[in-house]
């Protein structure tokens, strides 16, 4: 069935360094990746996406990767503060599916001043 | 526009009762998915809406429905409630001609 394994679960980096969260899913159809931070008490807020047809997408400090092939896709910050820090989700979907995201599990990014 | 709004915030429920969530998409987007977010299994996916059908299900017992009216608002009910369908309960709106997905604030469900 349809799994997102996300990796790790809890990340802390000094404020400045770069974090990685990386996820792998598991059908080859899916074609949709967001990524969600939460911070606590607060809805899920879209801060990056890419489709299946592009290999890499930037938003200032941050930056998503996808390898179709390894069915792997990683969030990228860079230059970490301490605003950064909250929980983040990746997700995937499959095309015909828009509606329907499978999620990672999260991991809470604390960046520590 | 205005954001995803969710009714009400916070409910307390007894075992054994049903229980009615509120969702208003942003203007303009027809479908609605609802998830359900707790600790330990995360962020599920209950079921979405577009134009007033079921479009997808989860895996969640027949106890979860749905539905969406003709302006895109759409209800969850949860009936013969139990202890562990204490969760958050988002909804999220999306342009069906796109991908991107937002969230409301959720609903706090709390069964006792």
């Amino acid at each position: 069935g349809e799994n997102v394994e996300q990796h790790p679960s809890t990340l802390s980096v000094q404020e400045g360094d770069s974090a990685v969260i990386k996820c792998t899913y598991s059908d080859s159809a899916s074609n949709y990746f967001p990524w969600y931070k939460q911070e606590l008490g607060k809805r899920p807020q879209l801060i990056i996406d890419i489709r299946s047809n592009v290999g890499e997408k930037k938003d200032q400090r941050i930056a998503v990767t996808l390898n179709k092939t390894a069915k792997h896709f990683s969030l990228h910050i860079t230059e970490t503060q301490p605003e950064d820090s909250a929980v983040y989700f990746c997700a995937a979907s499959i095309g015909n599916q828009g509606g329907k995201l499978i999620f990672g599990q999260g991991t809470e990014l604390s960046v520590k001043p | 526009k205005a954001g995803v709004t969710q009714t009400p915030r916070y409910l307390i429920k007894t075992r054994g009762q049903q229980v009615t969530l509120s969702c208003s998409p942003i203007s303009g987007h027809r479908s609605v998915s609802w998830y359900q977010q707790t600790p330990g299994q995360g962020l599920q996916f209950l079921f979405e809406y577009f134009s007033e059908t079921q479009r997808n299900k989860g895996n969640f017992p027949g106890r979860f429905s749905g539905r969406q009216f003709s302006n895109s608002r759409s209800e969850m009910n949860v009936s013969t409630l139990e202890l562990g369908d204490s969760a958050l309960y988002l909804c999220a709106s999306r342009d069906h001609r796109g991908d991107k997905a937002f969230f409301g604030q959720g609903t706090r469900l709390t069964v006792v």
